[in-house]
């Protein structure tokens, strides 16, 4: 079955610096990755999405890369806010058939005002 | 876009006392329905998915089980808690097919104590 891995775990910045995200998938047949934002308390909301036909997708401070040769993919925040503060996760699905997603095992990022 | 309804918010359960998590979708027909449980700073573990009423596939091995009744309701349920069962129950709706969005509901926090 698919494995995501996502690094890091912990992600600390200072307000208005950049922050990457990574994960890294196994099954190459996979072709819907997306990510979501988890606020304490809430539930995981969709923030931004991409297929593997696109390589790059950006909505406004927020941007997702794709590199399906070595099978991983990416979120970019730039001109973080103390708000962006939330866990973050990735995943990917589609591979086989499967209609289940596989989650990478989230990312804390704390923003510091 | 879907709304998913979950019910209760909240409940406190005492070890051995049954468990009924009722979650029911708006706005979309014949979805995938999946529950999940978070246990506290952690990731989302896949309980139960369902691609339609009766048909349920189960993850991971316990004392949990779910139903579907209807084609927009999902259930999940013990007879027996245990104070391993403490965490956060998502459900999650996605359309049919590959590679689509998934929805969460609000949650339910549930403490067994």
């Amino acid at each position: 079955g698919e494995n995501v891995e996502q690094h890091p775990s912990t992600l600390s910045v200072q307000e208005g610096d950049s922050a990457v995200i990574k994960c890294t998938y196994s099954d190459s047949a996979s072709n819907y990755f997306p990510w979501y934002k988890q606020e304490l308390g809430k539930r995981p909301q969709l923030i931004i999405d991409i297929r593997s036909n696109v390589g790059e997708k950006k909505d406004q401070r927020i941007a997702v890369t794709l590199n399906k040769t070595a099978k991983h993919f990416s979120l970019h925040i730039t001109e973080t806010q103390p708000e962006d503060s939330a866990v973050y996760f990735c995943a990917a699905s589609g591979s086989g058939g499967s209609y289940i997603p596989t989650f990478g095992r989230g990312t804390s990022l704390i923003v510091h005002p | 876009s879907q709304t998913i309804h979950q019910w209760p918010a909240t409940l406190v359960q005492p070890v051995g006392s049954p468990l009924s998590l009722e979650c029911t979708v708006e706005g979309t027909s014949n979805p995938n329905l999946y529950w999940y449980r978070q246990a506290a700073g952690r990731g989302l573990q896949l309980l139960f998915y369902s691609i339609g009423i009766g048909q349920i596939s189960s993850e991971v091995p316990q004392n949990l089980s779910a139903s579907r009744p209807q084609d927009r309701q999902f259930i999940l349920s013990s007879k027996k808690l245990l104070l391993s069962d403490s965490g956060f129950y998502l459900c999650a709706s996605t359309g049919t097919g590959m590679g689509n969005e998934q929805f969460f509901g609000p949650g339910t926090r549930l403490t067994v104590l």
